[in-house]
C-alpha cells in the first residue's frame, strides 16, 4: 500500500480564497483524521470520521472550516474563505479499528495563506 | 483523557541510550501509553504502545511502572537520524482520539 495519500503538498493562497485539501487513506482503514499542526499550537485533532461519518468534530476551529467523507477512500477539509492564521501544516491519518492507537499519517500539505 | 507532561528537550551524542520519561499521574485503568517519534516535515509515525511492565519492539522499550503514572520510551545506540519529535499520548484503550502534547524534541550530536 502507498500509505496515506495527501494533495496537494504544498498550497499558497491568497487570504479570502477558498482551499480544498485532500487525503486518500490506507484501504481497509476505516478511521480517518484531519490535524492541524502549527509552532504555537502544535498537533491539533480538527475533526475524525468512522466509517466515512464524522464522529467528533469539535476540534474544527470555526465554520470557515468543513470537512467531508464521501467514500471510504476520499475526504476533504474545506476552508472558506481562508485567512493568514489558518497557515499550518495539515495533516490526514487513517487507522484500522482494532488498532485504534496506530495512526498512519500521511506527508501533510503545507498551507500558506497571504 | 488523561494529561501527559515531557522534557521540552533532550541532547545525546550517537551511540548513546536515551531514555525519554513521561509522567501521566491522571492515567485512567483502561489507558494505554503510546509513543510517536516526527521528523521534520513528515507526519507523526507510531513507536510503540504498552499497558504495563515492559514492551520492546524493533525500535524502542517502552517501560512502564506498577503505578503506570510514568513511562520511559528508551532508545538503544541513537545515531543522527534518530533526531525527532517524540510524543507520549495516553489513550482510552480503544477511543481513537489522540491528544498530542508539545513533545520531546531530540537531538542526536556527533
Amino acid at each position: 500500500d502507498a500509505g496515506v495519500i495527501q494533495s496537494p503538498r504544498h498550497e499558497v493562497t491568497e487570504m479570502g480564497q477558498e482551499v480544498t485539501l485532500r487525503c486518500k487513506p490506507i484501504s481497509g482503514h476505516d478511521y480517518l483524521f484531519w490535524y492541524r499542526q502549527t509552532m504555537m499550537r502544535g498537533l491539533e485533532l480538527l475533526i475524525y470520521f468512522n466509517n466515512n461519518v464524522p464522529i467528533d468534530d469539535s476540534g474544527m476551529p470555526e465554520d470557515r472550516f468543513s470537512a467531508k467523507m464521501p467514500n471510504a477512500s476520499f475526504s476533504t477539509l474545506k476552508i472558506q474563505p481562508s485567512e493568514p492564521r489558518d497557515s499550518a501544516v495539515y495533516f490526514c491519518a487513517s487507522s484500522f479499528r482494532a488498532i485504534s492507537y496506530e495512526q498512519y499519517f500521511g506527508p501533510g500539505t503545507r498551507l500558506t495563506v497571504t | 483523557l488523561a494529561k501527559t507532561t515531557q522534557p521540552i528537550s533532550m541532547d545525546s551524542y550517537e551511540g548513546q541510550e536515551v531514555n525519554i520519561t513521561c509522567s501521566h499521574n491522571n492515567i485512567a485503568t483502561n489507558d494505554y501509553i503510546t509513543w510517536y517519534q516526527q521528523f521534520p516535515s513528515q507526519g507523526p509515525r507510531f513507536i510503540i504502545q504498552g499497558y504495563k511492565t515492559k514492551v520492546t519492539n524493533e525500535v524502542a522499550s517502552l517501560f512502564i511502572p506498577a503505578d503506570r503514572k510514568s513511562s520511559t520510551l528508551s532508545l538503544p545506540r541513537v545515531s543522527l537520524s534518530d533526531t525527532a519529535v517524540y510524543y507520549c499520548l495516553v489513550d482510552g484503550g480503544g477511543y481513537n482520539k489522540l491528544i498530542f502534547g508539545a513533545g520531546t524534541r531530540l537531538a542526536v550530536h556527533p
